[in-house]
Formats: C-alpha cells, structure tokens, sequence
C-alpha cells in the first residue's frame, strides 16, 4: 500500500486564488510527522510546512497552511493568494519511526501551475 | 547561513566508471540523508546517518552503491561500477534533529552514458 498519496497529478489555480493540494497517509504508528515541499523547474528541493502527529493546531507558513485532519489521515496544503512563483512541483512527505530507523517516505508529486 | 553543499551539480560519464557524488551537511545538524529522484520511481531514500553512523541503508539499491561519512562536514556517496540506469538526481539533505525538516543540497544531476 502506498505511504502517502498525491491523486493529483498536475493543477492549475489562476494568480491570487487560493488552492488546495491533497495528501493522504497512511501509517500504523502514532507518532509521525508531515511535511510538503516545493521543487520548481530549478530542480531544488524546499521546505514550506511541518505538521507533528500530535500538534493541536494546523500548522501554517505565511501563505501556506497545513489541513490536518488526523481521523481521515490527510494533511492537504492550503496555499493562499497563489503568485507565478508558486508554481512548481509540491511533494508532500512522512517521518515515521520503525524501531531505531526513521524513514521519510515522499509521494510522487503535484504540479501546480498559476496562470495570469 | 551556508545550505547544504553538493558537488558536482552535473556529472556525465561512461558506463564501468566510478563516480563519487560529495555532500557537506549544515554545520550543527546531526542527521544526514542521500536520496535519488528518477520520472520512475520519484524520490526514494538511499541511506542515512546519525552523528557519522550509517543507520539505515536499506534503500541503497546494490552493492554498486556504497556511502561514507568520516566526519561530520563530510559524506561521499560511490557508484562503482556506474550503469545507465543509474542515470538520476541524487540529492543530500540534513536536519539537526530526526523529527526536524530536513534541508536539501540543490543535488547533483547523473548521467550515465
């Protein structure tokens, strides 16, 4: 069974608008956390958004947020007010611990594109 | 502050060669991690380190594939001997903590002729 999901592949939002990114897990240990990142085309890897399994509150970054819903095992990323420079790859990506290791397990990807 | 360090940031070379791929992590983070990226299989976790220490390598898809890390400024990362389908983006990270974002290195590009 797949770790994370992305079902979108690729997304386009018109520039200010606001999107929503899906992420859904899975995992059987309670304490996990989440993260999303962004790649434009430039090929880097950037961190936006840490979400802990036992955070109370949505995580947010300025213009990004974090939709924690823990019961239905999703953590979509909210990004407000989009802007030409949002538009990138987002990889949303899991910490969970298996005895002594720690993986990080990404999913394969959203691509957004904002257009004018 | 300085990011995390890669080098090369391209390298092309033929099938049968060895190719060492270079990584400083931030200074002060304890936690270092080597990923590959392919259309294929998306970005998969090789190897990674806890204060120099090898913990899991699970990911390292042969034994053609070997990482070090001799201090705490410094992790190579070997193919040898290098086959096309090693073609890639292998990208080095590193987090102070193993519950902390991990920072990326802007990677190295792979190909394999």
């Amino acid at each position: 069974a797949q770790k994370i999901t992305q079902t979108q592949p690729g997304m386009f939002v018109q520039e200010k608008e606001a999107v929503t990114l899906d992420c859904t897990y899975d995992t059987s240990d309670p304490s996990y956390g989440l993260f999303w990142y962004k790649q434009p085309s430039s090929g880097e890897m950037i961190f936006l958004i840490y979400q802990g399994s036992y955070d109370q509150q949505n995580a947010t970054e300025g213009r990004y947020s974090l939709n924690f819903q823990k019961a239905r095992k999703s953590a979509n990323l909210v990004i407000s007010a989009s802007q030409l420079g949002d538009s990138a790859t987002y990889f949303c990506a899991m910490r969970e611990n298996t005895g002594t290791a720690s993986k990080l397990t990404f999913g394969t990807g959203t691509r957004l594109q904002v257009t004018l | 502050d300085a990011g995390v360090i890669q080098s090369p940031r391209h390298e092309v070379t033929e099938m049968g060669q060895e190719v060492t791929l270079r990584c400083k992590p931030i200074s002060g983070h304890d936690y270092l991690f080597w990923y590959r990226q392919t259309m294929m299989r998306g970005l998969e976790l090789l190897i990674y380190f806890n204060n120099n220490v090898p913990i899991d390598d699970s990911g390292m898809p042969e034994d053609r594939f070997s990482a070090k890390m001799p201090n705490a400024s410094f992790s190579t990362l070997k193919i040898q001997p290098s086959e096309p389908r090693d073609s890639a983006v292998y990208f080095c990270a590193s987090s102070p903590y193993l519950n902390q974002p991990q920072h990326f290195g802007d990677g190295t590009r792979l190909s394999i002729l």
